[in-house]
């Protein structure tokens, strides 16, 4: 799987759009951009995911650059709810059996009042 | 529909003991896998189970093992337990093919804590 570039840490006022980067400079063609996120003293929660168009779902809409070195993940109005760890991971579409995922040791986003 | 359960929630070992901790995945789901997390840390991919076979392993010793029912469920077994195993586990399932299994359901872990 490609690796992946996280800022460790990033804050984000309550009800303000918290925008998360991503660089995966050595994505191949057949690699999906994945988005998970998880909250403290809970499993990993899957966002989101996309290939080279932008994504949008009811929690999240992800932003693949043209060149899809890059994304990022926008959650349009942030809550304290949002406060967690979100993990960015390349890899092909989950298919079949194949449930290996490689999680770095992602964001952690800090949702203040 | 029923999510991923895991059991216990918490447990406290020695060092050397062997440990069994358990997994359900959810409804209609018939692929598990594990993974460990240590403080401070991403989730590891421990292996991973598919129609009670083993079809899938990362970079742990043969000390972790594991299980899949007929039900899907799993159980993931550590032996001669040792400090460095203290973490998270996490059990995580998915559907069969072609019914929108692009998604890892996580269940909330088992703490192990080993003395």
């Amino acid at each position: 799987d490609a690796k992946t570039t996280q800022p460790p840490s990033m804050d984000c006022a309550e009800g303000r759009a918290a925008n998360l980067p991503c660089n995966h400079s050595t994505i191949s063609g057949n690699e999906y951009v994945y988005w998970y996120r998880q909250i403290h003293s809970q499993g990993p929660q899957y966002i989101i995911h996309g290939l080279k168009n932008n994504e949008t779902n009811e929690m999240a809409s992800l932003i693949i650059t043209e060149d899809r070195k890059s994304s990022t993940l926008i959650l349009p109005h942030a809550t304290l709810r949002d406060t967690a760890v979100y993990y960015c991971i390349v890899r092909p579409l989950l298919s079949g059996g194949y449930q290996k995922v490689t999680f770095g040791t992602g964001t952690k986003l800090q949702v203040i009042p | 529909e029923t999510g991923v359960t895991q059991s216990p929630t918490h447990l406290i070992k020695t060092r050397g003991q062997q440990v069994t901790l358990r997994c359900s995945s959810q409804s209609g789901h018939n692929t598990v896998s594990w993974y460990q997390q240590a403080l401070g840390q991403g989730p590891q991919f421990i292996f991973q189970y598919y129609r009670e076979e083993e079809n899938g392993r990362g970079n742990f010793p043969p000390r972790f093992s594991g299980l899949q029912f007929p039900n899907y469920s799993s159980e993931l077994n550590v032996n001669a337990l040792e400090l460095d195993d203290s973490a998270l586990y996490l059990c995580a399932s998915s559907g069969p093919p072609g019914q929108g299994n692009e998604k890892l359901f996580f269940g909330s872990g088992t703490q192990l804590s080993v003395l």
